[in-house]
């Protein structure tokens, strides 16, 4: 079975500040990854995806993401986040091929202090 | 283009009552999807439909829990009868079929069960 695991569950920066959010995975086979966020009062959005080939993935708003195979990791950074950016983000994953429903991960609570 | 649309947004209901909720994907998907997301934690799917055909129901508590999609397009879930953890934000989410996997959500409905 798949799992997805965010290691934050609750992040303060102040504007300016670099960020990484972490998430792990486990699955057996091929895995296309993807990372959502949820602004308040807002629906589910979609951020950032990886399917294949460069493993360093680039969203909107200046988010970026890199997949490394070895490690079942897709960390998400910012160099510089706003207060804009304040909100909830999930990592998911779903197989390739396959069953396309995601799983989540518990999600990473952003707070950024003007 | 339109999103998926929900309704209703908000719903308020005793236990052992009865609810159900509606969805509408965005023209052209294929794929439906029912997510149930607690609080707290990342959403999880319930069932998805391919047309009008399940894919998935392995989460899907058939006890008390139950959908359709007639005609490819609509689609409702009903809870019934309700306990109080199925206090939730119900999400439904559509795409199309092929190599484009992402996953496009609606607002939610979040249900109380008091």
């Amino acid at each position: 079975a798949q799992s997805v695991s965010q290691h934050n569950h609750h992040v303060i920066l102040s504007e300016a500040a670099s960020l990484e959010l972490g998430c792990n995975y486990s699955y057996g086979g091929t895995v296309n990854l993807f990372w959502y966020v949820q602004y308040p009062g807002q629906h589910l959005q979609l951020l950032l995806k990886y399917f294949s080939g460069d493993p360093l993935v680039k969203g909107i708003k200046g988010f970026e993401a890199e997949f490394i195979k070895s490690k079942f990791s897709f960390n998400l950074r910012k160099p510089s986040v706003q207060w804009s950016d304040t909100a909830e983000y999930f990592c998911a994953v779903n197989g390739y091929g396959g069953r396309r429903a995601l799983t989540f991960g518990s999600g990473t609570r952003l707070q950024v202090q003007p | 283009e339109a999103g998926v649309a929900q309704s209703p947004r908000y719903k308020i209901i005793e236990k052992r009552q009865s609810v159900a909720f509606w969805c509408n994907p965005i023209s052209g998907h294929a794929t439906l999807y029912w997510y149930q997301q607690i609080l707290g934690q990342g959403p999880k799917l319930l069932i998805q439909f391919q047309n009008n055909g399940v894919v998935d129901d392995s989460q899907l508590p058939k006890d008390r829990f139950s959908a359709e999609r007639l005609k490819g397009v609509d689609s409702t879930l009903k809870i019934q009868p309700a306990k109080l953890e199925d206090s939730a934000v119900y999400l439904c989410a559509s795409s199309v079929t092929g190599d484009d996997y992402e996953q496009y959500f609606g607002p939610g409905t979040r249900l109380t069960v008091t």
